[in-house]
């Protein structure tokens, strides 16, 4: 069965501190992979996705960058970070098969919290 | 993809049904009703999925009406652990020859199911 990693947990760091944020899928390959952020009380935002290996596609312009350095591997990262990239940031995965939708699994989250 | 409009907050007694309508007014052909929802800090889970008939897993019913402008999430004997936040997305089911599927989230409903 598939399965979705997230870590860490949970994140404590001052401002302008750089950021990595690790995701990792087991039991399928080549999925797509997607970065969220959930502001506190406000909906998810889809930050970037990533249909393959060194492919990345940005959805808002940000603070932010991701890297896929490996099939099932994604990584969210940053230089410096800024009060406003404190949230709830979730990693999720779908399938590339010819299915007629893409169902996304989530993975746990890590809760960031920038002072 | 098409917006979605769902009511902010909705309530639910145990062991009842839980109705949680969306408006989709200008959802197009080729678009599919998909329900989430997301327990408090944790990462969104897929409930189910329609274009335009009826469906019904073990989560759940999805009731889309015959011009597909709305459509109605049935949780049939709501749990104390169905309380959560659920949202309604509106989106094709294969992108444009690709198999990138973006989600947009939305404000979703917080469904309260008390004793």
């Amino acid at each position: 069965s598939q399965t979705i990693h997230q870590w860490p947990a949970t994140l404590v760091q001052p401002v302008g501190s750089p950021l990595s944020l690790e995701c990792t899928v087991e039991g399928t390959s080549n999925p797509n992979l997607y970065w969220y952020r959930q502001a506190a009380g406000r909906g998810l935002q889809l930050l970037f996705y990533s249909v393959g290996i060194g492919q990345i596609s940005s959805e808002v312009p940000q603070n932010l960058s991701a890297s896929r350095p490996q099939d099932r591997q994604f990584i969210l990262s940053s230089k410096k970070l800024l009060l406003s990239d404190s949230g709830f940031y979730l990693c999720a995965w779908s399938v590339t098969s010819g299915a007629s939708y893409n169902e996304q699994f989530f993975g746990p989250g890590t809760r960031l919290t920038v002072l | 993809d098409a917006k979605t409009t769902q009511p902010p907050s909705m309530d639910c007694a145990e062991g009842r049904a839980a109705n949680l309508p969306c408006n989709h007014s200008t959802i197009s052909g080729n678009e599919y009703v998909y329900w989430y929802r997301q327990i408090h800090s944790q990462g969104p889970q897929y409930i189910i999925h329609g274009l335009k008939n009826n469906e019904t897993n073990e989560m759940a019913s999805l009731i889309i009406t015959e011009d597909r402008k709305s459509s109605t999430l049935i949780l049939p004997h709501a749990t104390l652990r169905d309380t959560a936040v659920y949202y309604c997305i509106v989106r094709v089911g294969r992108a444009g020859g690709t198999s990138y599927g973006k989600l947009t989230f939305g404000q979703g409903t917080i469904l309260t199911v008390h004793p």
